[in-house]
């Protein structure tokens, strides 16, 4: 079964509009990351959060943990188009010492 | 500084066919990672070499698939032989060590025929 799921799978909103994904998962973690992908520029890492950290910014990124709920989000503001692409969370999971990465979060931002 | 390097970018075989892969990381990544992305789907770790050894291989079909990284830098992947499900976009990734950010190339498109 999938270690980390993301919600919603696919996300449209208006260039501008803020744009919050969410991402659950299973078992205990070191870390967790955020990647973007789009065909221009591949997949990119957008930020990492270790699990003693509850809230990370970067620019227009803010990505908050919950370790008691094994949940995480991504909050993008002020969109722009540039942004569209798929997000995807990924799991550094404890013991097993890998990343596993979710199945992703399509947005869309609409001009 | 000089990012994944990948090649070839596209390859199309038809099935029962050979087929490799090579990837160079970024200079002083200890860690290199093998992906296989299917459409739709987020990466599956392949493979992960510590250097020039293995570290995980859990979910490498190791009946068709093999990896090197020789000399702890450069690393190839291999097919052998292709299946139809084998189509899928395969992803080399670089961190300086295993609990850093990884560093994507810009993946090999396979199409098996």
């Amino acid at each position: 079964s999938q270690q980390g799921e993301e919600d919603p799978q696919a996300l449209s909103i208006q260039e501008g509009e803020n744009a919050t994904m969410n991402c659950s998962y299973k078992t205990s973690i070191n870390n967790l990351q955020w990647y973007r992908q789009n065909s221009g520029r591949g997949l990119v890492h957008l930020i990492l959060i270790r699990s003693n950290e509850r809230e990370k910014h970067s620019g227009r990124l803010r990505v908050t943990l919950d370790t008691s709920k094994k949940s995480s989000s991504l909050l993008i503001t002020a969109s722009r188009a540039a942004d569209t692409a798929s997000y995807f969370c990924a799991t550094f999971i404890q013991g097993a010492q890998k990343l596993v990465f979710g199945q992703g979060t399509r947005l869309t931002i609409n001009p | 500084e000089a990012g994944v390097a990948q090649s070839p970018r596209y390859k199309i075989i038809e099935k029962r066919q050979s087929v490799a892969f090579w990837c160079n990381p970024i200079s002083g990544h200890a860690t290199l990672y093998w992906y296989q992305q299917i459409l739709g789907q987020g990466p599956k770790l392949l493979i992960q070499f510590q250097n020039n050894g293995v570290v995980d291989d859990s979910q490498l079909p190791k009946d068709r698939f093999s990896a090197e990284r020789l000399k702890g830098v450069d690393s190839t992947l291999k097919i052998q032989p292709a299946k139809l499900e084998d189509s899928a976009v395969y992803l080399c990734a670089s961190s300086f060590n295993n609990f850093y950010e990884q560093y994507f190339g810009p993946g090999t498109r396979l199409t098996v025929t």
